[in-house]
């Protein structure tokens, strides 16, 4: 059963940074391209990233480029987003999401940007 | 980017009914659309997938159709558990995005 688990969310002020993680089991992580995905409160679903199974192609979102770094460490089954230069519009819940045939789904971490 | 517009933005219905959602592309996707079902503090759960492929253990009910740029989504029997609101999304293209969402409420 393909698991993603999300943590290092939380309340940061405008301007901060924090690095999510994703932690991949029941499946061959390296094998399978990634993305994060967030959903602002009371909004719908915004794509944020992608990243190949070898890092090789990644994309961003126009909203987050040049602040958000995406990243994956195979050899640890994880997923990274390091965000900064926050902004309020930056609230939301972040997903990760692995990529084969549609998204499957963690069940997201909160980041709360505000002073 | 491709743009995505489902219709309507929200929908009432009852129990037992025949309900149909669309989704409409900004350029032709081919296939390449994916629906997906959230309900209230959860996260996203894949229904279809390439427009008309319904993702294993998904009720029957559900089905999707379409290719190009105009693409539905129909659940057949209404059920309780099924309200909830309704996202596609296109993988035409890495750069994904979504339907601004349907929001399928009880009568």
């Amino acid at each position: 059963e393909v698991q993603l688990v999300e943590s290092g969310g939380g309340l940061v002020q405008p301007g901060g940074s924090l690095r999510l993680s994703c932690a991949a089991s029941g499946f061959t992580f390296s094998s399978y391209s990634m993305n994060w995905v967030r959903q602002a409160p009371g909004k719908g679903l915004e794509w944020v990233s992608y990243i190949s199974s070898s890092s090789s192609t990644i994309y961003y979102a126009d909203s987050v480029k040049g602040r958000f770094t995406i990243s994956r460490d195979n050899a640890k089954n994880s997923l990274y987003l390091q965000m900064n230069s926050l902004r309020d519009e930056d609230t939301a819940v972040y997903y990760c999401a692995r990529d084969n045939l549609g998204l499957s789904w963690g069940q997201g971490t909160l980041v709360t940007v505000s002073s | 980017d491709i743009q995505m517009t489902q219709s309507p933005s929200s929908l009432s219905a009852s129990v037992g009914d025949r309900v149909t959602i669309t989704c409409r592309a900004s350029q032709s996707i081919s296939t390449y659309l994916n629906w997906y079902q959230q309900k209230p503090g959860k996260a996203p759960k894949l229904l279809i997938y390439a427009a008309s492929s319904l993702q294993s253990g998904v009720p029957s009910r559900f089905s999707g159709s379409g290719s190009g740029t105009d693409f539905t989504l129909t659940i057949s029997s209404l059920q309780p558990e099924d309200f909830a609101t309704y996202y596609c999304q296109q993988s035409y293209s890495t750069l994904y995005t979504f339907g601004q969402g349907t929001k399928l409420e009880i009568k």
